[in-house]
């Protein structure tokens, strides 16, 4: 297993049109986390599933955006009508655990997002 | 939300100097990690230490919870120790989402 995986790596797109990005998680874990980091800022949280449930979401996260993990592993975070504003590194995590308790989570590559 | 400080922002060292980063938060906390974030973005962890202290290398860390910080040692530092290294927290009874700080820039020089 070679962790945690992004794709693409990096996107460039036109201001308007709509993007994916794909997670592939560490295949034994259940949780999976979207984070955004934007320069000189650390990653903030945009939503969390466990197994195929998606349990929480930032407000961050406006109606333009939406992530699925159908099968409880891979999980896709589109963006609808990209903004100049969603610039930024898209970060997948992954971690194994069941509530209340936490444990190490790993993260992927990124995915870096350029909206011109 | 609990809040996270890193301090300082911003470190200069020369080579094989030692440094201490530090990491406070808010509130109760059942994860604390450390990262390492390299030039192209991606973050290296480096420690699961919701408590007590590990070492690994040149690098060890110490929480201590009951007083809400943690910190990061790194001794003989190398040029390959520049980067960001963020500080992540997750409240204590959830089990959810990581807090990041605002991380601690590190220039390490010959």
């Amino acid at each position: 297993d070679t962790g945690v995986s992004q794709d693409p790596r990096h996107k460039i797109t036109k201001r308007g049109q709509n993007v994916t990005f794909r997670c592939d998680p560490i295949s034994e874990h259940n949780r999976l986390y979207w984070y955004r980091q934007t320069l000189g800022q650390g990653p903030e949280f945009l939503t969390y599933f466990q197994n195929e449930a998606q349990l929480e979401k930032s407000r961050l996260l406006s109606d333009r955006f939406s992530a699925e993990r159908p099968k409880g592993s891979f999980s896709t975070l589109e963006i609808q009508r990209t903004e100049q504003g969603d610039s930024a590194m898209y970060l997948c995590a992954s971690s194994l655990g069941a509530r209340p308790s936490n444990t190490e989570a790993f993260f992927g590559q990124g995915t870096r997002l350029t909206v011109v | 939300g609990i809040q996270v400080e890193q301090s300082p922002p911003d470190l200069i060292l020369q080579e094989g100097a030692n440094s201490t980063l530090r990491c406070n938060f808010s509130d109760s906390v059942n994860n604390l990690q450390w990262f390492h974030q390299n030039p192209w973005g991606q973050l290296i962890n480096l420690f699961y230490i919701p408590s007590g202290t590990k070492q690994n290398g040149r690098l060890s860390a110490t929480t201590v919870a009951t007083e809400r910080y943690s910190l990061l040692y790194i001794s003989s530092s190398q040029t390959t120790d520049s980067g960001v290294y963020f500080c992540a927290v997750g409240l204590a009874g959830t089990a959810s989402k990581l807090t990041f700080g605002t991380g601690t820039r590190l220039q390490v020089t010959l």
